[in-house]
């Protein structure tokens, strides 16, 4: 069965504290994207990768971090220099990079503050 | 429910009517472009995607339509049914080289039994 997975559908972070969002794919697929979505906005992007091994800031990247150490997963940390952490988060991949792609999403992982 | 669905425009629909759901984009650069449905709480779901040097593109029950020159984009849903609810989003993308992918801010199908 194959697909985008992320883990945990919910998330609860406290006051100064790091959290870390899973998201794993057996698609094959080179190319992997975080999204963070707000009520009547947008998908805004906070990192993508183009290969393992590889990752770029997206338009929002400020106060989140990432690491792409093998093609299947790209985990995301919400660190606690982001103040606004509350959103919806998506994550995306594609067959490739470059060229017309179609992103495939995951179910994705509700962040609140507590 | 999710808080994914506020503040977008709603258009309702009566089951079994069909549905339009329009697009504008922005960037006359664009030569690809994905219609995605996503239900409450839920990831996007990729419906159907159309290159620019094509007018008409038919799915299962849905066809795409893009206008070029007014850079339009809609997307029809033959006889609607209530798992057709939901928001219901365009992508833009170019094709060559990289190029990001624009999302709009959606629409709320919501179908009436």
């Amino acid at each position: 069965d194959g697909g985008i997975t992320q883990s945990p559908k919910y998330l609860f972070r406290k006051e100064g504290q790091n959290v870390t969002l899973s998201c794993e794919q057996n698609l094959n697929h080179d190319a992997m994207y975080w999204y963070r979505q707000d009520p009547g906005q947008g998908l805004r992007l906070i990192y993508y990768s183009q290969i393992v091994n590889d990752f770029q800031k997206g338009d929002i990247a400020e106060g989140y971090s990432v690491s792409r150490e093998k093609k299947e997963s790209f985990p995301l940390t919400v660190t606690s220099a982001q103040k606004n952490p509350t959103a919806f988060y998506l994550c995306a991949s594609s067959i490739r990079f470059e060229g017309e792609k179609t992103q495939y999403f995951g179910p994705g992982t509700r962040l609140l503050v507590l | 429910g999710e808080s994914v669905g506020l503040h977008l425009p709603t258009l309702s629909v009566q089951e079994g009517d069909n549905s339009i759901i329009n697009c504008a984009y922005s960037n006359s650069a664009s030569d690809y472009f994905i219609w995605y449905k996503q239900e409450s709480g839920k990831g996007p779901q990729f419906i159907i995607d159309i290159r620019s040097n094509m007018d008409k593109r038919q799915g299962q029950r849905v066809t795409v339509l893009l206008n070029k020159t007014v850079k339009h984009l809609s997307l029809q849903i033959a006889a609607t049914q209530p798992g057709d609810s939901a928001v219901y989003f365009c992508a833009e993308s170019g094709s060559g080289g990289y190029q990001k992918v624009t999302f709009g801010t959606g629409t709320k199908l919501q179908v009436i039994p």
